[in-house]
C-alpha cells in the first residue's frame, strides 16, 4: 500500500536551533499534503496544507514564519522550525493524499517527536 | 463549525469482550465521519469512513461503526476485544471543505 516516509523520527535539539522535518511520499504522487502537531494525550491539530508549487496554506494561530513549508515536488514537503523554543516541542505528523482527502485516502507519516532543551 | 467529541479518554476492555468507543459529531451539512487508529510513536491508520451510503460502515480489523444521525453519533465497536487492539483511537469529521477535524482520542486497554 501507499506509503508515506518521514524523516527524522525523533530529534532532539538546543534552543535556537532551526529544525527540519522531512515528509515523503514513497510510492505515489501526492497532490497535498498537511503537516499537524500533536501534543501529548491530545488530538491533531491541523497546522497547515501544502499543495505542490504553490504556498502553504496555515490554520489560524500558526505563525507563518516559525513553521516554514516547502513542497518542492509531488514527493516531498518539508516543516521547518525557525528558532525552535521549548514550547515548540511537540509530536509533528505530516500526510499525503492524491484529489480530495473526501474522496481518497490520506497516508499519514510514522511523525517525528521534536525535543527542544 | 464541525467538531467531534469523544466521551472518555481512556477505555479498559478484558479480552473476548466487547469493544464500544463512543463518539457524537456536530456538523451544519451531512458530514463524513472517521475512525482513525494510533498506535505509539507511529502515524494515523484509517479504520473506517463513513460517506453517505450505508449507515453501518464496516472496517478493518473487526472494527464497524454505526452512523445514527437522530443521536448524531458514530461510535465504533469490535465484538471480541484482542490485545493487539489496545492503541489510541480518534473520530473525526469533516464538512466537505477538505480538511479533517479529529477528536481528542481515546486510549483503549485490553486487560488480559
Amino acid at each position: 500500500g501507499a506509503v508515506v516516509s518521514q524523516h527524522p523520527s525523533w530529534v532532539i535539539c538546543k534552543s535556537g536551533t532551526s529544525v527540519k522535518i522531512e515528509c515523503r511520499s514513497l510510492d505515489f504522487q501526492a497532490t497535498t499534503m498537511f503537516w499537524y502537531r500533536q501534543f501529548p494525550k491530545q488530538s491533531l491539530m491541523l497546522m497547515a496544507t501544502s499543495n505542490e508549487g504553490s504556498k502553504a496554506t496555515y490554520e489560524q494561530g500558526v505563525e507563518k514564519d516559525k513553521f516554514l513549508i516547502n513542497h518542492a515536488s509531488l514527493t516531498l514537503s518539508t516543516l521547518t522550525v525557525t528558532s525552535a523554543h521549548p514550547e515548540d516541542s511537540s509530536f509533528y505528523i505530516c500526510s499525503a493524499t492524491v484529489g480530495r482527502i473526501l474522496d481518497q485516502p490520506q497516508h499519514f507519516g510514522d511523525g517525528t517527536r521534536l525535543s527542544i532543551l | 463549525a464541525q467538531s467531534v467529541t469523544q466521551l472518555g479518554s481512556h477505555v479498559s476492555v478484558s479480552e473476548g469482550a466487547l469493544v464500544l468507543l463512543r463518539c457524537n459529531y456536530s456538523s451544519s451539512v451531512p458530514p463524513y465521519l472517521f475512525w482513525y487508529v494510533q498506535y505509539p510513536n507511529q502515524g494515523l491508520q484509517l479504520l473506517l469512513k463513513y460517506t453517505s451510503a450505508a449507515t453501518l460502515v464496516k472496517g478493518i480489523n473487526g472494527f464497524e461503526a454505526e452512523f445514527k444521525k437522530s443521536e448524531t453519533s458514530f461510535h465504533l465497536t469490535k465484538p471480541s476485544a484482542h490485545m493487539s487492539d489496545a492503541a489510541e483511537y480518534f473520530c473525526a469529521v469533516s464538512d466537505r471543505d477538505d480538511k479533517i477535524i479529529f477528536g481528542k482520542g481515546t486510549r483503549l486497554h485490553i486487560l488480559p
